[in-house]
């Protein structure tokens, strides 16, 4: 398996645009979780799926931010309108059911937001 | 609610030392515990993981955690380093038996393996 991938790797975007971060699971995972990592904050839960259906969205810091998973292998993170606050590495990670919720994790995306 | 607690934010370590990473735990509830590793401009790695049973947990690349209940700590140990364990190394809690599947991660450490 190819692992959990996650598109872009590097964005490069201005304040007051849209932007839609990519990832797909690894095959036959149910979960899907979506991390934010800044050095201010650390590691931080913004939202989980379990089954392609939103479990978790707390850790979602305010309606700019929303995330879709239309079928097994994809979901999306969209962030709209972009804030220089933003500016983070967000990760991508997916656990099957019975996995103890060992998570497994893509390389990031780097967001920058000029 | 679950929080994690790495002591220390870095840790300069001679080649061929060992070294000791410490992680500390609070829940309500019973956990499963975590490392990973981050290399730079990587993702997160699983080094090992304690579920149940045995209290002393070995991992990949020689690392091994010790899990004591009574003083909720998971420290990780390795006992001779390599220049390319530098990494961010991560703690983590999963809650037990309560269907939630988020896993909380602590501030991370910082080794730095010297010459």
């Amino acid at each position: 398996d190819a692992g959990v991938i996650q598109s872009p790797r590097h964005e490069v975007t201005e304040m007051g645009q849209e932007v839609t971060l990519r990832c797909k699971p690894i095959s036959g995972h149910d979960y899907l979780f979506w991390y934010r990592q800044t050095m201010m904050r650390g590691l931080e839960l913004l939202i989980y799926f379990n089954n392609n259906v939103p479990i978790d969205d707390s850790g979602m810091p305010e309606d700019r931010f929303s995330a879709k998973m239309p079928n097994a292998s994809f979901s999306t993170l969209k962030i709209q309108p972009s804030e220089p606050r933003d500016s983070a590495v967000y990760f991508c990670a997916s656990s099957f059911r019975g996995g103890n919720n060992e998570q497994f994790f893509g390389p990031g995306t780097r967001l920058t937001v000029l | 609610a679950q929080s994690v607690t790495q002591l220390d934010s870095q840790v300069p370590v001679f080649e061929e030392a060992p070294v000791e990473l410490r992680c500390n735990y609070s829940s309500s509830v019973s956990v499963y515990l975590f490392w990973y590793v981050q290399y730079p401009n990587q993702g997160l790695q699983l080094l090992l993981k304690y579920l149940s049973g045995s209290t002393l947990v070995k991992g990949i690349n020689g690392f091994e955690a010790e899990f004591n209940k009574s003083q909720t700590s998971f420290h990780l140990r390795k006992p001779s380093v390599h220049i390319s364990d530098t990494a961010e190394y991560f703690c983590a809690v999963s809650l037990m038996d309560t269907g939630r599947r988020a896993l909380t991660f602590g501030s991370g450490t910082r080794l730095q393996v010297q010459p």
